[in-house]
């Protein structure tokens, strides 16, 4: 079974309406993080969190959010889904121990806004 | 800020051939981490190698071999007699100390043709 898990993996929605993303992690890693990638401009951090208490804002929050259920789980929330949100998004782990920082990711989640 | 360049957007090449990916970066650090990850078309992100900035003894993995070199700001990745499974787009990453999280370059698309 995969250490990361994203789900939905696809999806489409319409402008306006509420959408929540969510990842699972069996790593067992503190750490959490939302990336969204756009073609031509690489990942772009959206929020990270490095504990259940600890959440903080990356280079493009703006029009999201997020909550740390549990150490195994970070959902992201697009309020109110605009188009140039349409973008694969990717949850990502990290430990303090083994190789510190290396990020692990999940399979992605493409996201579509119509 | 910290910054991460792959000015090669795509690179084709023909099996059996060696090819070499660029990644030059920024950094005000003299303690970060940079890192080599891959992106199958299937679209999963895989890591392949992590490297501190005290370390600059290049790495070999098989075909994979990485070139860190502090006085350039580069480090690259170069493919010993490419694959038609090494088709990927490969992505050059920064994490220092003023950045909790990873900074990516834009990527680099390989086609391998057989």
């Amino acid at each position: 079974d995969a250490d990361v898990t994203q789900t939905p993996r696809n999806r489409i929605t319409k402008t306006g309406k509420r959408i929540m993303l969510e990842c699972s992690q069996t790593k067992g890693h503190d750490r959490m993080y939302w990336y969204r990638q756009d073609p031509g401009l690489g990942l772009r951090l959206i929020y990270y969190s490095f504990d259940v208490k600890d959440i903080n804002k990356g280079e493009i929050s703006d029009g999201y959010s997020v909550s740390r259920q549990a150490q195994a789980k970070f959902s992201l929330s697009l309020e109110s889904a605009i188009p140039n949100q349409t973008a694969l998004y990717f949850c990502a782990t990290s430990d303090t121990t083994g190789l510190p920082d290396t990020q692990y990711f999940g399979p992605g989640t493409r996201l579509t806004v119509l | 800020a910290q910054k991460v360049t792959q000015a090669q957007t795509e690179i084709s090449v023909v099996e059996k051939e060696d090819v070499t990916l660029d990644c030059v970066y920024e950094t005000r650090d003299t303690t970060y981490y940079l890192f080599w990850y891959k992106q199958p078309p299937s679209g999963e992100l895989v890591f392949l190698i992590r490297r501190n900035s005290f370390d600059e003894q290049n790495e070999i993995s098989g075909r994979y071999s990485w070139n860190f070199q502090k006085s350039t700001s580069s480090f690259n990745f170069t493919i010993t007699a490419s694959q038609v499974v090494d088709s990927a787009v490969y992505f050059c990453a920064l994490r220092d100390t003023g950045r909790r999280a990873l900074t990516f370059g834009s990527g680099t698309r390989l086609q391998v043709q057989p």
